[in-house]
């Protein structure tokens, strides 16, 4: 199945630093997600994005759903140890039968120097 | 408080044997999914039901079996047809335009 393109897989920051990452698709959506998922945990949701061109904060947490509809980018600023975990970017295409499936990106994991 | 249960938590099956999964939800969700997680693979689609008595196979079906008699659950059985079952398995349910919530998983090992 399709998959989101989410890279490097690895991302290593010091504590205090802002960090973007971005996921980008070969076709469009109507709705991106962003959820992180700490160790031995299932995925939570961060933020969610239903418009092209949409910007929206969830504390240190900014997203923002592309003009193309393929790609969207999640910014975090001043990092601390608790972001440590892996981030997914996710697609959907509509509300309704198989287009409500959700595609997902193989994910980003982050690493917070203290 | 609403949610979904995943169990066991952790989960030892010897060669050859099946072993089901446990997914509930009380978030009153038509559709539910089972994913397989693998270091570095994210989250790869098994089963999923959008709607009691129906379910569909996704990307790695192979060697997996579901059933969907209540609304509420949406057990997994990973047959002894599953040649590499060692993973992290997730369930999640979902309604219209606000996502999955996902269970805190289940992680299989064989032994």
């Amino acid at each position: 199945g399709q998959q989101l393109n989410q890279s490097p897989q690895s991302m290593f920051i010091q504590e205090g630093e802002d960090v973007s990452m971005n996921c980008t698709s070969s076709s469009i959506f109507n709705t991106w997600l962003w959820y992180k998922q700490d160790p031995g945990e299932g995925p939570v949701l961060l933020i969610a994005l239903y418009k092209a061109g949409e910007l929206t904060s969830n504390g240190r947490l900014t997203a923002q759903f592309g003009i193309t509809r393929k790609d969207s980018f999640l910014n975090i600023s001043a990092s601390i140890p608790s972001d440590v975990g892996i981030y997914f970017c996710a697609g959907q295409l509509g509300y309704t039968g198989a287009n409500s499936k959700l595609t997902f990106g193989k994910g980003i994991t982050l690493s917070v120097r203290p | 408080d609403g949610g979904i249960t995943q169990s066991p938590k952790y989960l030892f099956r010897k060669e050859g044997q099946n072993v089901t999964l446990s997914c509930e939800q009380n978030l009153n969700h038509d559709a539910m999914y089972w994913y397989r997680q693998d270091p570095g693979q994210g989250l790869r689609l098994i089963y999923y039901s959008q709607i009691v008595n129906d379910f569909q196979k996704g990307d790695i079906a192979e060697g997996y079996s579901v059933s969907r008699e209540k609304k509420e659950s949406f057990p997994l059985t990973v047959t002894s047809a599953q040649k590499n079952p060692t993973a992290f398995y997730l369930c999640a349910s979902s309604t219209p335009r606000y996502g999955y919530t996902f269970g805190s998983g289940t992680r299989l090992t064989v032994v």
